[in-house]
């Protein structure tokens, strides 16, 4: 089964611009979670969804961060406007049921605001 | 405050000796699981093994293995026979069972095996 798939890969663009970062968890996975990478937080939960409903969006930075999942294949992490100090990797993780079952992350984007 | 500190943010250590990652954390929760992540210079987030809380055995996976100690609130990964593709960041992460379902990570140890 293919896991989980991010796209862009990498990101370059200037303050200001509207930035979209997508996801598709793997199949049949009901728990969808967007973490944030930088060098001097660590890796840090933006929001998760479970059946495609965002059930806590706490850690979503300010307004500018906004998610959505219109349907169990896919969702998007977006910015704007971007700034440059949500220049970090972004990772989606999915996982299948409550619990302790793993979360199996993608790739990540590398996103960097000029 | 559901906390994961690690306290050794680099580690060298030479091609097939064994190595230990220290991990510590405080949750006021009973049920919970632990696990640990490896990161490569690729930058992917790979599960290396996981356990349950309620298990007293500690988990092993191949050359990894865990040191459980939960009064202690302590989960060390030991990485034994150490490999040149070993070397990466090592993130020990736990997430309750009910409740809240997110991850909390430590800030990582970067392990650098030498040939």
């Amino acid at each position: 089964d293919a896991g989980v798939i991010q796209s862009p890969r990498h990101e370059v663009t200037e303050m200001g611009q509207e930035v979209t970062l997508r996801c598709k968890p793997i199949s049949g996975h009901d728990y969808l979670f967007w973490y944030r990478q930088t060098m001097m937080r660590g890796l840090e939960l933006l929001i998760y969804f479970n059946n495609n409903v965002p059930i806590d969006d706490s850690g979503m930075p300010e307004d500018r961060f906004s998610a959505k999942m219109p349907n169990a294949s896919f969702s998007t992490l977006k910015i704007q406007p971007s700034e440059p100090r949500d220049s970090a990797v972004y990772f989606c993780a999915s996982r299948r049921g409550q619990g302790g079952g793993p979360q199996h992350f993608g790739d990540g984007t590398r996103l960097s605001i000029l | 405050a559901q906390t994961v500190t690690q306290s050794q943010p680099e580690m060298s250590v030479q091609e097939a000796e064994t190595v230990t990652l220290s991990c510590t954390y405080d949750t006021s929760e009973n049920n919970y699981y632990l696990f640990w992540y490896k990161q490569p210079p690729s930058r992917q987030m790979i599960l290396v093994i996981r356990q349950e809380a309620y298990k007293q055995q500690n988990a092993t996976e191949n050359r990894f293995s865990v040191n459980f100690q939960k009064a202690a609130k302590s989960f060390s990964l030991k990485i034994s026979d150490s490999q040149l593709g070993d070397t990466a960041m090592y993130f020990c992460a736990f997430t309750i069972i009910q409740g809240a379902q997110k991850l909390v990570f430590g800030q990582g140890t970067r392990l650098t095996i030498n040939p």
